[in-house]
């Protein structure tokens, strides 16, 4: 079985940008979760998405934001990029409903931010 | 104050040692516990799983849940230079959203 694949691995940005970064769960999971990782901040919680409507969300600013297809795949849009913006972004899948937890990760896209 | 505490150390040892990693927490809605290892350049994977309080071993991993204490552990004995990496706590309440330590840079040196 297929694991959790992003797209692009790595992505340069200026500050003003906006990008789009795209996850693809693995087979049969309907449930896609974000995560942003800076080595200050560590892994922080973007939003989660189940069935195509966002479950939970994050404290992050609304220049964050998601979306999910009928296949479960994934797409995240930062708009305005600001310097701080730099991370690693990590999709992360589970089957659904209240699966505990058992998050299943990506590489992850690597994002900077000049 | 974070709702999970994890010392980021890093933390050295030598191959063969046994090694304890650690985090506390605050929210007593937490019921499911997790370790997960992640190395360099990619995401983390799922390394051990927990429900609620408890023992559970597999291999050479043992991951422990004091819910009296908010308090788990990651053993890992007769640790080898491949363990070397970030270990990450995790954990969450039911239907809620996992929620990280900072992670642990460990590095077993041969």
């Amino acid at each position: 079985k297929a694991g959790v694949t992003q797209t692009p691995r790595y992505l340069i940005k200026t500050r003003g940008q906006q990008v789009t970064l795209s996850c693809s769960p693995i087979s049969g999971h309907r449930s896609v979760s974000w995560y942003q990782q800076t080595p200050g901040q560590g892994l922080q919680f973007l939003f989660e998405y189940f069935s195509e409507t966002q479950r939970n969300k994050g404290n992050f600013p609304g220049r964050f934001s998601g979306r999910q297809f009928s296949n479960s795949r994934s797409e995240m849009n930062v708009s305005t990029l600001e310097l701080g913006d730099s991370a690693l972004y990590l999709c992360a899948s589970q089957q659904g409903g209240d699966s505990g937890g058992k998050l299943f990760f990506g590489s992850g896209t690597q994002l900077s931010v000049l | 104050q974070k709702e999970v505490e994890q010392d980021p150390g890093p933390l050295s040892v030598p191959e063969g040692a046994i090694v304890s990693l650690n985090c506390t927490y605050s929210n007593s809605a937490f019921q499911y516990f997790m370790w997960y290892r992640q190395y360099s350049r990619k995401g983390p994977e799922l390394l051990m799983y927990t429900y609620s309080s408890g023992n559970k071993e597999d291999g050479r991993f043992t991951a422990q849940v004091d819910k009296s204490s908010k308090y788990i552990s990651l053993f890992i004995r007769d640790s080898q230079p491949s363990d070397s990496a970030t270990y990450l706590c995790a954990m969450s309440a039911a239907g809620g959203k996992l929620i990280f330590g900072q992670g642990t840079e460990l590095s077993v040196k041969p």
